[in-house]
């Protein structure tokens, strides 16, 4: 069955630090990969997407991400994280064949330290 | 803002009783999406619709029912409210109805059931 991981359910970095965020997923295809934000009392609003080509993908608010094959992750990368940045993370996936499905992990919650 | 539109923002209720929830799209999106988002079950796909018609189902009750109306809004009714059915309640939209298509989530209806 499909599925989203993100091992991490809280991080905590200081203002300037860099930043990883984990993402696997389960697929016996190579699925439709996206990074979304959560601010607080805010909906979901997109940061990245993959579908195919280059593996390493720019987003918004300067994050991007590297689709790994051969790992079945899709991380998610800030060189230099800002206060705003605190937010709660999360990471989907959606199907490329048969029946719709739009999977989302459980999400990482960011803490920045100032 | 993204351009979904929810109502209403709060809504507090008992068990045992209906309520509806609105959802209005981005204008030209003919695909609805609708969420759950609680702290132990995460974000959980309930159901989607595409130009009127259900699309896919997820872990959606059978307590629970939607539809898009011709003006492409859409409406979830939750019945026979339970106190694990609090919960903040996401729409989201997008221009198709494929799971490569970026969901733009409208700000939410919190639910809680006393």
């Amino acid at each position: 069955a499909q599925s989203v991981t993100q091992p991490d359910i809280h991080i905590t970095v200081s203002e300037g630090a860099s930043l990883e965020l984990r993402c696997n997923y389960s697929y016996g295809a190579t699925p439709y990969l996206f990074w979304y934000v959560q601010s607080p009392g805010q909906g979901l609003q997109l940061l990245l997407k993959y579908f195919s080509g280059d593996t390493l993908v720019q987003g918004i608010k300067g994050f991007e991400a590297e689709f790994k094959r051969s790992q079945s992750s899709f991380n998610l990368r800030k060189p230099s994280v800002h206060w705003s940045d605190a937010a709660e993370y999360f990471c989907a996936v959606g199907t490329t064949s048969g029946t719709y499905k739009y999977i989302f992990g459980t999400g990482t919650r960011l803490k920045v330290l100032a | 803002d993204s351009g979904v539109t929810q109502t209403p923002k709060h809504l507090i209720t008992a068990t045992g009783q209906r309520v509806t929830l609105r959802c209005s799209p981005r204008s030209g999106d003919l695909s609805v999406y609708w969420y759950q988002q609680s702290l132990d079950q995460g974000l959980q796909f309930l159901i989607q619709y595409y130009n009127g018609e259900e699309r896919a189902k997820g872990n959606i009750l059978e307590r629970f029912s939607a539809q898009q109306f011709p003006d492409l809004h859409s409406e979830l009714n939750l019945s026979s409210l339970e106190l694990g059915d609090s919960a903040l309640y996401f729409c989201a939209s997008s221009p198709r109805g494929g799971s490569y298509n970026e969901q733009f989530f409208g700000p939410g209806t919190r639910l809680t059931v006393l």
